[in-house]
């Protein structure tokens, strides 16, 4: 079974500034999908990037961008030139290409990352 | 604009007196879950339809039970709510491939007193 980490619970940053969310996962797969959702108070958990396993580039959405790293299996989230719409909990997940049910993620236990002025 | 649609955004409920969450999605999307999400926590799937195909997580409580009676609504049924079953409850959609992004409503937020 997959598992998914992210060591950092809690962070804040400085508007404008950029932040590194952390998330390592364990898998014998190879060939599988990690996603970043953010989960901002009290509204509903969007899609903010994906990245497919097979593609050694990173990938980007404007100010969001991934550091993924497969030998290492992480794959942390950074958020550039932030902004105070950013503060959310954000939650990595793993999705695997095999077996019966590859359809099904695997979350992290969140970040909640605060944006102050 | 499609959407996932969770009514009512807030629920109570008394200890023991079923309860019944609904979900829609204009979508079209094959799977439909549902995800209990307790504070700070991450959301932990419950189970979900793939088309008509129940599929259940094998630590779900019997006293969760869901119906989907066609490809736009599911509905996830609270047996005997107990006070450990106040959560947020979370409907995603999706495509059905490893990489399909989950469709997430806004959730309900479920008291139960």
């Amino acid at each position: 079974a997959q598992t998914v980490t992210q060591s950092q619970p809690e962070m804040s940053v400085q508007e404008a500034e950029t932040v590194t969310l952390s998330c390592t996962y364990d898998t014998s797969e190879n060939n599988y999908y990690l996603f970043w959702y953010k989960q901002p108070p009290s509204r509903q958990m969007i899609l903010v990037i994906r990245q497919e396993a097979y593609k050694q580039q990173n990938a980007t959405e404007n100010r969001f961008s991934v550091n993924f790293q497969k030998a290492a299996k992480s794959f942390s989230l950074k958020i550039s030139d932030s902004q105070l719409g950013d503060t959310a909990m954000y939650f990595c997940a793993f999705g695997s290409n095999s077996g019966g049910s590859n359809y099904k993620l695997t979350f992290g236990k969140g970040t909640l990352l605060t944006v102050n002025p | 604009d499609a959407m996932v649609i969770q009514n009512p955004r807030y629920q109570v409920t008394q200890f023991g007196k079923p309860v019944t969450l609904s979900c829609s999605q204009t979508l079209n999307h094959n799977v439909m879950y549902w995800y209990q999400q307790k504070s700070s926590q991450a959301p932990k799937l419950l189970f979900h339809y793939y088309d008509k195909d129940f599929n259940n997580e094998a630590d779900t409580p019997d006293n969760f039970q869901s119906r989907r009676p066609n490809t736009s609504f599911c509905f996830l049924d609270i047996r005997s709510p107990g006070l450990g079953d106040a959560a947020m409850y979370l409907c995603a959609t999706s495509k059905g491939r490893a990489n399909s992004p989950l469709h997430f409503g806004n959730g309900t937020r479920l008291t139960v007193t």
